[in-house]
């Protein structure tokens, strides 16, 4: 168990429909993100929360809306994706002002017809 | 841009023999470096850091060199095992214990090691 569990494991979705991507984390961290990686891109950072207030949005879309109710939950709301928007979408949370390690969820591989 | 650069996409090693992975940044902010694990179907786990104050750091059979004046960090694993066949990210932040976790990752080097 990673301490990092995301729900679905995997997604597939037409453009038109809205689901969401959930992520829990049981480790007492104040900070979760979302990452999303592509084939045969680098990881990149989507949304940072720190203390359940966005502290990042790194340029996503509209059509990508994330949630932090509480510091151990993180959603990712999908709406109207498009194919490209295909990718694995990692979940991960660490402590606030530690040191940059993150701990990651196993990921939800998301697939937009 | 990317700024944190992993050339080889793949790196074949046999068994019981030294595997060197390496990685190149651009950014002379990056004073903390990290090596993540993937196996398949699986998130990225923590293997390694190194702080820029250093320039080596050992746990276990790895080791990781960071070389400032050049830019460029290696991992090497010794003796290689087959279970080590993943792939390696490496990835760097900067202003360490202020950036929220803010990591700039490498596009990841798959590692096999055969029998």
């Amino acid at each position: 168990e990673t301490g990092v569990t995301q729900t679905p494991r995997h997604l597939v979705m037409g453009m038109t429909n809205k689901k969401s991507l959930k992520c829990e984390q049981h480790l007492g961290h104040n900070a979760m993100y979302w990452y999303k990686q592509s084939a045969k891109k680098p990881l990149e950072l989507m949304f940072v929360y720190s203390l359940e207030e966005r502290v990042e949005n790194n340029s996503v879309p509209s059509r990508f809306s994330p949630e932090c109710p509480n510091s151990s939950h993180l959603f990712l709301h999908l709406h109207t994706l498009q194919p490209e928007d295909s990718a694995l979408y990692l979940c991960a949370s660490t402590w606030g002002a530690g040191t940059g390690e993150l701990f990651f969820g196993e990921g939800s591989r998301l697939t937009v017809l | 841009d990317q700024q944190v650069k992993q050339n080889s996409p793949s790196l074949s090693v046999q068994e019981g023999r030294i595997s060197i992975l390496n990685c190149d940044y651009t950014n002379s902010m990056f004073d903390y470096f990290l090596w993540y694990k993937k196996y398949p179907a699986e998130g990225p786990t923590f293997l390694i850091s190194i702080s820029s104050i250093k320039d080596k750091n050992e746990d276990g059979r790895f080791t990781v060199f960071l070389n400032k004046s050049a830019k460029h960090l290696s991992l090497h694993i010794v003796p290689s095992q087959p279970g080590d066949s993943a792939v390696y990210f490496c990835a760097a932040s900067a202003g360490r214990g202020s950036t929220l976790g803010r990591l700039y990752f490498g596009r990841g080097t798959q590692l096999t090691v055969w029998p």
